[in-house]
């Protein structure tokens, strides 16, 4: 059963630097799959931030892209999301997620951690 | 304003048949294959429908999908109080801006 799990701070403050984790059981980030995140402001749609393969390779949202970094621990099993410079904007659930290589769909999703950028 | 187009809401009776539908372009929809997500409330996004017309396992065959050009239709027939939730079109964009893409969101309401 593959899980995942985000954790991170609940609350950032503007123009600071938002870092969560998604630890992942039941699989190994090391496998042929991309591991994703994906963010839902409040009462809004989904929207794909970016992914890291095994081999390093990132994809970023073109319209977040100066400002996200997406990295992996594999002695951990975990990968991380880092957005800079945030603002209220970028208040939102983030969910971690999965898609398989050649693939466009995403088959598990972290159960979302609600990010809140306020001073 | 999302790549996909869905329509806010849609709404039906108990037992009836209800279609959502995802509209989008050539670089997107009409050259990749289109997944669905059911989210209910205050839960996360669960996997639906992918590969435009498959269904995971433990997914019953009342919810069905398919494709046509740049456009894609969720199904849902015998509704149910249980399938109230908001349902999300995705695929991927194959232009220059590259990356996942989803719908808006359609709010579903079993009357």
């Amino acid at each position: 059963q593959v899980q995942l799990q985000e954790s991170g701070p609940g609350l950032v403050k503007p123009s600071g630097t938002l870092s969560l984790t998604c630890t992942v059981s039941g699989d190994s980030i090391s496998s042929n799959k991309w591991w994703t995140w994906v963010r839902q402001p409040p009462a809004k749609g989904l929207e794909w931030i970016g992914e890291i393969y095994p081999s390093g390779t990132t994809n970023y949202n073109p319209s977040l892209k100066s400002r996200v970094t997406i990295s992996m621990d594999k002695s951990k099993n975990q990968f991380s999301l880092k957005l800079s410079f945030v603002t209220a904007a970028d208040t939102a659930m983030y969910y971690c997620t999965r898609r398989r290589d050649g693939h466009s769909y995403f088959e598990y999703w972290g159960q979302g951690t609600l990010v809140t950028v306020s001073s | 304003q999302s790549v996909l187009t869905q329509p806010p809401s849609v709404s039906a009776a108990p037992g009836q048949r209800v279609t959502i539908s995802c509209s989008g372009s050539s670089s997107n929809i009409g050259n990749n294959y289109v997944s669905w997500y059911q989210q209910l409330p205050g839960t996360a996004p669960k996997l639906l429908i992918y590969d435009n017309n498959k269904r995971p396992s433990g997914i019953p065959d009342r919810f069905s999908g398919s494709k046509s050009g740049t456009s894609a239709t969720l199904g849902i027939t015998g509704l149910q109080t249980g399938d109230e939730a908001d349902y999300y079109c995705g695929t991927w964009e194959s232009s220059l801006s590259a990356g996942g893409v989803f719908g808006g969101g359609t709010k579903l309401t079993v009357l």
